[in-house]
């Protein structure tokens, strides 16, 4: 089966860094997406890898390990406008994402 | 631009009742989804579509319909609401559906069945 896992919830402090992990399994794969969502409102995209290694935009980076089937966001100097669910998506073969449940990032002063 | 907006935000239903939510999309995208997020899931696709006119099932279909008469519009239908819909569903839409190309995410419609 099709199978996206990622940490429920994680707590981190303004200024810092944080790394939230991702899993995957999918039916074939084209890339690994993180999409960031602010509680009651739409996802809006983040980054989107299908090589391995590293890309990095401003304060977020995201890396691929595709024989691993492992993806994790790094943020950092952390604001608290970062509070928000973190999601994880993986392309498969139909390029159909398929969804982690999200990673809930609080940010503490 | 207004990006990609849904009508209605909220709405009660009582089981067994129907209704009709819309998608409109003003980015000439081709493709469109229906997602539903419920706590402790990912999103899960429900219905999509590649073109004007076009529909497909995706992950969780049943108990829905959907309809793309014209390419800006795409239109998902509960016939007999059932509380297991009780969930907030987003439209989404991108330009062809290839992996470079995000997705873009209406502000949702959170739909509670009595």
């Amino acid at each position: 089966g099709q199978n996206i896992d990622q940490p429920t919830e994680m707590t981190a402090t303004e200024g810092a860094i944080v790394q939230i992990n991702c899993t995957y399994q999918t039916s074939g794969f084209n890339g690994l997406f993180w999409y960031q969502q602010h509680a009651g409102e739409a996802p809006t995209f983040l980054s989107y890898n299908v090589l391995d290694g590293l890309e990095e935009k401003g304060r977020f980076s995201s890396f691929l390990s595709r024989s691993k089937g492992y993806s994790y966001l790094l943020l950092k100097e952390l604001q608290m406008k970062d509070s928000a669910s973190y999601l994880c998506a993986a392309m498969d073969s139909n390029y159909q994402l398929i969804w982690g449940a999200g990673t809930k990032l609080i940010i503490k002063p | 631009n207004a990006g990609v907006t849904q009508t209605p935000k909220f709405r009660v239903l009582k089981t067994g009742q129907s209704m009709t939510l819309l998608c409109a999309q003003d980015m000439n995208h081709e493709y469109m989804y229906w997602y539903r997020q419920d706590p402790g899931m990912g999103l899960r696709l429900i219905h999509y579509s590649v073109g004007e006119g076009t529909t497909a099932k995706g992950e969780v279909p049943d108990g829905y319909n959907v309809s793309r008469l014209k390419k800006q519009n795409f239109l998902l239908g509960l016939e007999s609401a059932a509380p297991s819909q009780t969930s907030v569903y987003f439209c989404a839409s991108s330009p062809y559906g290839q992996p470079t190309d995000t997705q873009y995410f209406g502000p949702g419609t959170r739909l509670t069945v009595l």
